[in-house]
């Protein structure tokens, strides 16, 4: 059963606009979020977490927004660079937790 | 400052061998955990190790995996009898507490192959 889902499997944007990921949850325990960015032939590295007290946090060029109503969260970049292609999985975890569970990732391509 | 060192990078293998992949964690981690990347899917939790013990094998298939982390050297994940199934990105990763909400380092993956 896939609890974290990524219905995207792919965006494309143009260099200097935003880029949009979206993510949904169905496990009501979840109560904090992370991005990690992959790259081919590395294993991914984290980007941006969130925890459920917050809707939102910033980290320079990345946001990450969580509606735990919806059971949905999105990451945004913005401006999008060429380096920010690859693949983003979302993933969540519950309070004292120490397994996460994943998306199936978008792949990002941000042309030039 | 070495991160997450993973071995072999890539590992061929034919139905009935036995794989066995070796993780090195950051140093000062004691916490070692071993994800599973299918084709087009995300990564699966398989188990979670500290130093000698086995803490959550949960994720793991019952038969032919097993894994360990000694108390010196690497972890190291087992697969005996492979089959066409197993082939898949493992990927290991550590942390300095066992909690998911502190980022995981996560290693450059051994990519599986059983012919």
């Amino acid at each position: 059963d896939q609890q974290v889902k990524q219905n995207s499997p792919s965006l494309s944007v143009q260099e200097g606009r935003i880029s949009i990921l979206n993510c949904d949850y169905t496990n009501s325990m979840f109560d904090y979020f992370l991005w990690y960015k992959k790259y081919p032939a590395e294993g991914p590295t984290f980007l941006i977490s969130i925890s459920s007290i917050k809707d939102k946090n910033e980290d320079g060029r990345f946001t990450v927004f969580l509606n735990k109503s919806a059971k949905h969260l999105s990451l945004h970049i913005v401006p999008s660079q060429p380096g920010d292609s690859a693949v983003y999985f979302c993933a969540a975890s519950g309070s004292n937790d120490y397994k996460l569970s994943f998306g199936a990732g978008t792949t990002v391509t941000v042309r030039a | 400052n070495a991160g997450v060192m993973q071995n072999p990078r890539h590992l061929v293998r034919r139905r009935g061998q036995e794989a066995r992949l070796r993780c090195s964690p950051m140093k000062g981690h004691s916490h070692v955990y071993w994800y599973r990347q299918l084709p087009e899917e995300g990564l699966k939790f398989m188990v979670y190790l500290q130093k000698e013990n086995i803490i959550d094998e949960s994720g793991m298939p019952k038969e032919r995996f097993s894994a360990e982390f000694p108390k010196e050297g690497p972890s190291i994940l087992r697969i005996q009898q492979v089959v066409r199934g197993d082939s898949a990105a493992y990927f290991c990763a550590s942390s300095p507490t066992g909690w998911a909400n502190e980022k995981l380092f996560f290693g450059s993956g051994t990519q599986l192959s059983v012919l």
